[in-house]
Parts: structure tokens; C-alpha cells; sequence
């Protein structure tokens, strides 16, 4: 079945900082591949995507490039804000099959940004 | 104008009882789904309709049962409320394809006490 795994957090920066967060998939076929981001107290908005093989998803200064070789989607930011606080998910959707945009999800990663 | 709106936000309920979740979306998408997210923030599938069609039931308990009136709606009624039950529960709906954005509402947080 799909899986997704992402780093441990809690993860805490300081302003300006740079930002990885490291997710790994495993899944069958052609897996499309997001980030979706919580903010407290929100639902889950959809932070960049990637549908396939090299494709690089990128929004409000973060970007992740699909990396079908390593099976890999990892969120990169070169300089955080107090604003990006908030919960971020990896998740992917199986292309094609009957899943319907399914999602499945990481495990989250709580990111603090100090001032 | 809310994409995905959910009722009500907060619910805090005795064991055994039974209640009632609403999913109301606006985006004309043919596919909803109900979600929970556990107390460590893990967000797991519940089950999936499209056009009013249960596609998608990942082995949850009889207890929960889904209902959609129209494709603009998904509903959740959960009855005997257990203590495990407490969570956020999404609702959230898509066009149904595999690489279409997943639109949420904010979250229902049910407290059985």
C-alpha cells in the first residue's frame, strides 16, 4: 500500500533561516505528490504539488521537486518567516486506478519560527 | 464565501451519545470525504463519496456512518460516542482526480467525555 514518511519535528528555527523538511514515499505507480500546511486553528490548505517524475511545485517561497529516483518530495524554504509557524503534511494521490484523490498523509511536522 | 464549510467547529458530547456532523461544499466537485486527525496531528481517510456514491470506506467502526444527500453535501452521524472517538474531523472534497487539489473545511474537534 502507499505510505508516506516524513521527518520527526518538532522542528524550531529562527527567523530567516533556512528551512528543509524531508519526506519519503512509497507507493505504486505514478503517485502525485503534495504539501499541505495547517495553520493553527484552520484546516489544511494546499501549499505546492508535483505530478510528476522532476517536476518542481513551488508557492510563497517554498519549493519541492518530485524525485521519483530517491522517492522523495522534500519542502525547502531559504528564509522563514514567524508567519510559516504551522503544521506542514506531505501526502500523495495514486495517477489513474479508482482511488478518487485519496490522500495519504505523513505524519506532520510542527515548525516554530522565532523571531 | 466558504469553500468547504463544516458543522458545527467544536462538539463536546458524553460517551454513548450520538451526533451529527454536516459537510456543506460550493465548489461543485463530485467527490467529498470525511478525514480524522488523531490527537498527534495524523490525518487518516474515513471514506470517500462521489456523486452521492460511497467509493471509499477504510474499515471504520458501524458506528460512523456517512450520508450524502447531494454531491454538495456529506454528512457524518456517529452513534454510542466512545471515548476514542474524540479527534478534528475534515471534510474536504476534490474533482476526484488523482493530482487535483483536496479543498478543506476548518475542522470539526470532538471532546467525549
Amino acid at each position: 500500500g502507499n505510505s508516506v514518511t516524513q521527518m520527526e519535528g518538532p522542528v524550531t528555527l529562527s527567523e530567516e533561516a533556512f528551512l528543509t523538511i524531508n519526506c519519503t514515499y512509497t507507493a505504486t505507480g505514478y503517485p502525485s505528490l503534495f504539501w499541505y500546511v495547517q495553520y493553527p486553528g484552520e484546516g489544511l490548505q494546499l501549499l505546492l504539488k508535483a505530478t510528476k517524475a522532476d517536476d518542481k511545485g513551488s508557492n510563497k517561497g517554498f519549493e519541492a521537486t518530485y524525485r521519483k529516483e530517491t522517492t522523495s518530495f522534500h519542502l525547502e524554504k531559504g528564509s522563514v518567516q514567524v508567519s510559516d509557524s504551522a503544521v506542514y503534511f506531505c501526502a500523495l494521490t495514486n495517477a489513474g486506478g479508482t482511488s478518487y484523490g485519496k490522500l495519504t498523509f505523513g505524519q506532520g511536522t510542527i515548525l516554530t519560527v522565532h523571531p | 464565501d466558504t469553500a468547504v464549510s463544516q458543522t458545527p467547529k467544536y462538539l463536546v458530547t458524553q460517551m454513548g451519545n450520538d451526533k451529527s456532523i454536516k459537510c456543506e461544499q460550493n465548489l461543485g466537485h463530485d467527490t467529498m470525504y470525511w478525514y480524522k486527525q488523531d490527537s498527534k496531528k495524523f490525518l487518516k481517510i474515513m471514506f470517500s463519496y462521489n456523486n452521492k456514491e460511497l467509493i471509499i470506506n477504510e474499515t471504520v467502526p458501524n458506528r460512523f456512518s456517512p450520508k450524502s444527500p447531494d454531491k454538495a453535501h456529506l454528512n457524518l452521524h456517529i452513534n454510542s460516542l466512545e471515548l476514542g472517538d474524540s479527534a478534528v474531523y475534515f471534510c474536504a472534497s476534490s474533482q476526484g482526480a488523482d493530482n487535483t487539489e483536496a479543498f478543506f473545511g476548518q475542522g470539526t474537534r470532538l471532546t467525549v467525555v
